[in-house]
């Protein structure tokens, strides 16, 4: 069974821009769930989503945003990136949403100029 | 609010050696899961344990097993016999039982040597 998968690996976009990230969980999962990993903050919780609603939400600001689609695959959106939002966003998925175990992906290395 | 502690930023280990991390967390909560994830300079989060809170017995996964005191809210990792292959940030974390979100330790940097 493929493990989750997310795309783009790697992004460079400039301050004011903003991106989308997605996330393709594993067949059969629907629950998403999205964190930000930096060397000052660590990992922290952005976002769950199970069957297509946000079901938590971390202490992030409204310019982080996500969603999930009828296949459970998850997009994030960040609008108006500042050079902080420079991290790594790893996507994690489990079968149930109150399933113990998530299993994560490679992550997307976002860099902000 | 759920803390987790891991208070060895980096440690190393030689290689067929054993090492032990550690890891406290601060909850009020009385069921709950708590994890070891691995993450390699790959970056690919990887489980290698994890113990649910209302079990007793400590959860052990080959050369992996934990050492769970839930009274003093301890969770550390042993791992034997050392391969180069364990060298890895390793993070700790805990859900409570009704919750889907993690909360992370800050890591412990993990040094394998030939």
């Amino acid at each position: 069974k493929a493990g989750v998968t997310q795309t783009p690996r790697y992004l460079i976009k400039t301050r004011g821009q903003q991106v989308t990230l997605s996330c393709s969980p594993i067949s059969g999962h629907r629950s998403v769930s999205w964190y930000q990993q930096t060397p000052g903050q660590g990992l922290q919780f952005l976002f769950e989503y199970f069957s297509e609603t946000q079901r938590n939400k971390g202490n992030f600001p409204g310019r982080f945003s996500g969603r999930q689609f009828s296949n459970s695959r998850s997009e994030m959106n960040v609008s108006t990136l500042e050079l902080g939002d420079s991290a790594l966003y790893l996507c994690a998925s489990s079968f149930r949403r109150l399933s113990d175990t998530q299993y994560f992906g490679p992550g997307t290395r976002l860099t902000v100029l | 609010a759920q803390t987790v502690t891991q208070s060895q930023p980096e440690m190393s280990v030689q290689e067929a050696e054993t090492v032990t991390l550690s890891c406290t967390y601060d909850t009020s909560e009385s069921d709950y899961y708590l994890f070891w994830y691995k993450q390699p300079p790959s970056r690919q989060m990887i489980l290698v344990i994890r113990q649910e809170a209302y079990k007793q017995q400590n959860a052990t996964e080959n050369r992996f097993s934990v050492n769970f005191q839930k009274a003093a809210k301890s969770f550390s990792l042993k791992i034997s016999d050392s391969q180069l292959g364990d060298a890895a940030m390793y993070f700790c974390a805990y859900r409570r039982a009704y919750g889907q979100n993690f909360v992370f330790g800050p890591g412990t940097r993990l040094s394998v040597l030939p």
